[in-house]
């Protein structure tokens, strides 16, 4: 079974800090990786994805990749409470088997 | 408009009925997805479509049958509809390599 793991939380975090939302994956033939955020009632918003060890910067995200440790993370930074959602883990295992975590429900506070 | 449409938004049905969920896409992608969410399990596979007549089935997919007839449509039916299929569901397009397109989701009930 490919499984894809996350701290369900609340993450709760204060304006302006970093966030650091975590996630874990069974399947070591994983070959591409991606961050989604849904508001509350909303479908899922793909904002980042990545393939390769090391970090991925975009705007205020950063996606992390560790093969080797099996770990993706998110960092957000300078966390705004517009960023609370929820925001799910995807990994890839290659055809269309795409696998989502649970979600970490991220609370931003003013 | 562009991007993914479902129909209905919500739904509520009775137990044994037939219910069928729509998805429409504008982006001309080849896969198309259905998922259901529901409370500590994330997102789950239902079924998939690679193409027109053109389908697989995913990891929850028993009860639930697919048609895909147009590169733009894939439905998704309920045969006789459980109270265990009371959920969101989700259509989706896109490709696994660079992630997927969520339409706004159905929200079903069923009493």
């Amino acid at each position: 079974q490919k499984e894809v793991e996350q701290n369900s939380g609340p993450l709760s975090v204060p304006e302006g800090a970093i966030a650091s939302l975590n996630c874990t994956y069974s399947d070591r033939g994983s070959q591409s990786f991606f961050w989604y955020r849904q508001y509350s009632g909303k479908s899922p918003e793909l904002i980042m994805f990545i393939y390769s060890n090391g970090d991925k910067e975009d705007g205020r995200f950063t996606a992390q990749l560790n093969k080797a440790s099996q770990y993706v993370s998110l960092l957000i930074r300078d966390s705004q409470p517009s960023d609370s959602a929820t925001y799910l883990c995807a990994v890839n295992s290659g055809g269309n088997d795409m696998r989502f975590g649970a979600g970490t429900r991220l609370t931003v506070k003013p | 408009d562009a991007g993914i449409t479902q129909s209905p938004r919500h739904k509520v049905t009775e137990t044994g009925t037939p219910v069928t969920l729509r998805c429409h896409q504008t982006e001309n992608h080849r896969y198309m997805y259905w998922y259901r969410q529901d409370p500590g399990h994330g997102l789950r596979l239902i079924h998939y479509s690679y193409g027109v007549k053109d389908t697989d089935k995913g990891e929850v997919s028993d009860g639930y049958s697919v048609s895909r007839s147009k590169t733009e449509d894939f439905l998704l039916t309920l045969e006789s509809a459980t109270s265990s299929q009371t959920s969101v569901y989700f259509c989706a397009s896109g490709t696994p390599n660079y992630g997927y397109t969520f339409g706004s989701g159905t929200r079903l009930t069923v009493v």
